[in-house]
């Protein structure tokens, strides 16, 4: 069964220290892993997804498959980082729902 | 360009009243989803369909049903509404083929009193 483990509820960092969100994933397949982020009382969006190995917004998230991880890291955090995050894994074909963790909310402290 | 679009943002029923919440999308995609989001629970699949005339049950459908009218619309709707479903839901659409991101709606906020 899929499964994700986000472990940590809650992250609070000071503005400009590193940020590093956990993001655990269990599945005997070949996975697809995402990072969405909720800015207060808005939507999911899409962040980053494995597939791209792109920065968006300075977050990086590299995928190991030998530690099954996904984390999500940012050198410098901004107070506008400050958001509910939530990694999601599926399955290689698209259609078939994704799985969330249970999101760990990151806040900034200027 | 739209996305998803969820109706109402809002609402308010009293125990054992019934309403559809409706979500339609634009982008032409095969798979619709419904989700609940609860604090400290994340984002837990209700329903969702695959493509148009199919649905499946997700990890907690109880007390739920969907419709998936037609390719662009797939409706949840709270038969007896209960107090354990003060929630909000999310609609999402996702296309075909391998890493195709979900699309969110704005959310619909439900409370049952």
């Amino acid at each position: 069964a899929q499964r994700v483990t986000q472990p940590e509820k809650l992250l609070s960092v000071f503005k400009g220290a590193p940020v590093e969100l956990k993001c655990n994933y269990s599945y005997s397949g070949s996975p697809e892993l995402f990072w969405y982020v909720q800015y207060s009382r808005q939507r999911l969006q899409l962040l980053l997804r494995h597939i791209s190995r792109e920065s968006i917004k300075g977050f990086t998230a590299d995928l190991n498959k030998g530690e099954t991880s996904f984390h999500l890291k940012k050198p410098f955090a901004q107070e506008e980082d400050s958001a509910m995050y939530y990694c999601a894994l599926g399955k290689h074909s698209g259609n078939t729902p994704l799985v969330f963790g249970k999101g760990t909310r990151l806040s900034v402290i200027a | 360009n739209a996305g998803v679009t969820q109706t109402p943002k809002f609402q308010v029923l009293k125990t054992g009243q019934s309403m559809t919440l409706q979500c339609a999308q634009d982008m032409n995609h095969n798979s619709m989803y419904w989700y609940r989001q609860d604090p400290g629970m994340g984002l837990r699949l209700i329903y969702y369909s695959a493509s148009e005339g199919t649905t499946d049950k997700g990890e907690v459908p109880n007390g739920y049903n969907v419709s998936r009218l037609n390719k662009r619309e797939f409706s949840l709707r709270l038969e007896s509404a209960a107090p354990s479903q003060t929630s909000v839901y999310f609609c999402a659409s996702r296309g075909a083929g391998g890493n195709t991101e979900a699309f969110f709606g704005q959310g619909t906020r439900l409370t049952v009193v």
